[in-house]
């Protein structure tokens, strides 16, 4: 059975702090890793993939992979209340089925 | 580029009826999966299609069922309904490419509530 653990918070950051959102996975052939955003009543929108270790950087989002350990991580720098939303982490193997398996997400909170 | 469109948005439904939901994917996009999201159970993955074929399925019961036309177009129906279906109905698409990453793209969804 295929996992991806994240922890549910909510996480809560003042106003231009960084803010560190964790996932784990269990399947070590992931090769490919997203991360969504999902505001209160909306469908999640893609804000990061990354498939080699190290960090990828996009704006003030960077998402940092380490396959040894079995996690990706998501930072937002400058955190604004407008980030408040569900991050939800997706992890896809390389072979077999062609679906990404969904983490819980993490509820994000920015304090103004 | 349109994104993924959905319709209906919203429907309101009585335990026993039916629905169809209907997913247009991103234009070239020809892998389209539906998933289910409630508060409980978070996002689930319902079934994939690709070329007109079902290639991945989850864990429903085969009340669940769906179907992809030649325009990548595809449908989603659940018949007789139960509360539990009260759900949010999420369209994802993607190139569907095996040697691809594989990102998804969802669509705004479709809230079903079953009284």
């Amino acid at each position: 059975q295929k996992e991806v653990e994240q922890n549910s918070g909510p996480l809560s950051v003042p106003e231009g702090a960084i803010a560190s959102l964790n996932c784990t996975y269990s399947d070590r052939g992931s090769q490919s890793f997203f991360w969504y955003r999902q505001y209160s009543g909306k469908s999640p929108e893609l804000i990061m993939f990354i498939y080699s270790n190290g960090d990828k950087e996009d704006g003030r989002f960077t998402a940092q992979l380490n396959k040894a350990s079995q996690y990706v991580s998501l930072l937002i720098r400058d955190s604004q209340p407008s980030d408040s939303a569900t991050y939800l982490c997706a992890v896809r193997t390389s072979g077999g089925s062609y679906i990404p398996t969904f983490g819980r997400g993490t509820s994000l909170i920015v304090h103004p | 580029k349109a994104g993924v469109t959905q319709t209906p948005r919203y429907l309101i439904k009585t335990r026993g009826q039916q629905v169809t939901l209907s997913c247009s994917p991103i234009s070239g996009h020809r892998s389209v999966s539906w998933y289910q999201q409630t508060p409980g159970q978070g996002l689930q993955f319902l079934f994939e299609y690709f070329s007109e074929t079902q290639r991945n399925k989850g864990n429903f019961p085969g009340r669940f069922s769906g179907r992809q036309f030649s325009n990548s177009r595809s449908e989603m129906n659940v018949s007789t309904l139960e509360l539990g279906d009260s759900a949010l109905y999420l369209c994802a698409s993607s190139l569907g490419l095996r040697d691809s990453s594989y990102e998804q793209y969802f669509g705004p969804g479709t809230r079903l509530t079953v009284t």
